[in-house]
Formats: structure tokens, C-alpha cells, sequence
């Protein structure tokens, strides 16, 4: 199947600093990209769509200016938690969709990130 | 706005028993996936359902999509300790977004 990467797989900051996530579809073009944090023992909830050239598409409640979000191609989008707080500690899992040979919106998901901030 | 809620949150269950996963959205959805993730894992891709009432088989796993298209099952028969992990149906609905479900954890005891 197709392939996701994330990096970094876990970064550990302090509060007010600014944390870079990547997210890359290794052997296939992604049409969309979407960005899910999840909470220990928790589903996962879609903080945002981002499809290539367009801004994201953020779900209700996800600050935009706070989770800013590029899709500068159609193999990496970036997750970038600005000015970074102790209750932005969680889990970023990315997925992509469009692979070769996926079949009916199927999603490949990342390794995911765990980001803690102290 | 979009729910999707699943029962239980948690099974165990004894190793050859058999276990069910219940799915249902607040709205009809146009398909239903399912997914399982290992602890520490992260979701892994088990099918998907798109027609009404669609029913599909893989193995032991039987995954049904209701009539309505609100709802969803996945049973699995005669459990193994590989199955243990977590297990999220996600819905699409018709603004092209997917919607997780809570989760079902799974436990096999031996």
C-alpha cells in the first residue's frame, strides 16, 4: 500500500515556541492531505482538509492563525502549532488520499507525531 | 454539527469469542470505513462500505453498512490476541469529510 511519513515522530518544546510538523506521501501523489489530533484513549478528531494550491479547509473550532497549515505539493503539507501551549500537547496524525491503486477515498495514515509541550 | 458515536468504548473478551462494534451517524453518510490501530500504532485501513445495506467479509471480520446508511457493524468472529487494538469506523459524508468514531478497544485474553 501506499506510504506516509511524518516527521518529527515526537518533539518535546516550550511553551511559546513554534513546532513544525511534516507530513509526505512517499510513492504517490496525494490529492488531500488531512490533519487529526488525537488525545490519550481518545478517537481522532480532523482539525483540517488541505488539498495542493488551496488554503485548508479548518473544522469548527481550530484556530487557523494558531494551526497553520501549507500544501506546497502534492507529496508534503505541514502542520505548524504557533506559539505552542502545555494544552496543544497531544498526538498529529496526517493522512492523504488519491494513491495509486487506493480505491474509494481510501486514507493512509502517518506514523503521527507526539508533540509535548512543557 | 457531524457525529458519529460507536459502542462500546471498551470489550474484553476471551480468546474464541466472538466481538461486535456498533457505528451510528447523526446524518446518512455516503460510505463507512473501518480502521484498527495497535497501541501505539497508528490507523490502519480495513475496508470500506458504500452501498446500502452492503455486508462484507474479510476472514473472520464481517462489516455491515446499514440500510439507512447511518449505521454500521464490524463482528469478528472467534477472536485472536492479534486482534487486540482499537477499532474507529469513519464516515464521509457528503461534503467529502471524513468523521471518526470514538472507538471500540479491544482486549483478548488468552
Amino acid at each position: 500500500g501506499a506510504v506516509v511519513s511524518q516527521h518529527p515522530s515526537w518533539v518535546i518544546c516550550k511553551s511559546g515556541t513554534s513546532v513544525k510538523i511534516e507530513c509526505r506521501s512517499l510513492d504517490f501523489q496525494a490529492t488531500t492531505m488531512f490533519w487529526y489530533r488525537q488525545f490519550p484513549k481518545q478517537s481522532l478528531m480532523l482539525m483540517a482538509t488541505s488539498n495542493e494550491g488551496s488554503k485548508a479547509t479548518y473544522e469548527q473550532g481550530v484556530e487557523k492563525d494558531k494551526f497553520l497549515i501549507n500544501h506546497a505539493s502534492l507529496t508534503l503539507s505541514t502542520l505548524t502549532v504557533t506559539s505552542a501551549h502545555p494544552e496543544d500537547s497531544s498526538f498529529y496524525i496526517c493522512s492523504a488520499k488519491g494513491g495509486l491503486g487506493s480505491s474509494y477515498n481510501e486514507q493512509f495514515f502517518g506514523p503521527g507525531t507526539r508533540l509535548t509541550v512543557l | 454539527g457531524q457525529q458519529v458515536m460507536q459502542i462500546p468504548q471498551y470489550q474484553h473478551v476471551q480468546e474464541g469469542e466472538d466481538f461486535t462494534t456498533y457505528c451510528n451517524s447523526s446524518t446518512t453518510l455516503s460510505n463507512i470505513q473501518w480502521y484498527k490501530q495497535r497501541p501505539g500504532g497508528h490507523p490502519v485501513f480495513l475496508i470500506q462500505l458504500v452501498k446500502s445495506g452492503e455486508v462484507k467479509k474479510q476472514k473472520r471480520l464481517t462489516f455491515q453498512f446499514g440500510e439507512a446508511k447511518k449505521n454500521s457493524s464490524l463482528h469478528i468472529t472467534a477472536t485472536q490476541t492479534t486482534d487486540v487494538g482499537t477499532y474507529f469506523c469513519a464516515g464521509l459524508n457528503n461534503f467529502n469529510k471524513f468523521y471518526f468514531g470514538s472507538g471500540t478497544k479491544l482486549n483478548v485474553k488468552p
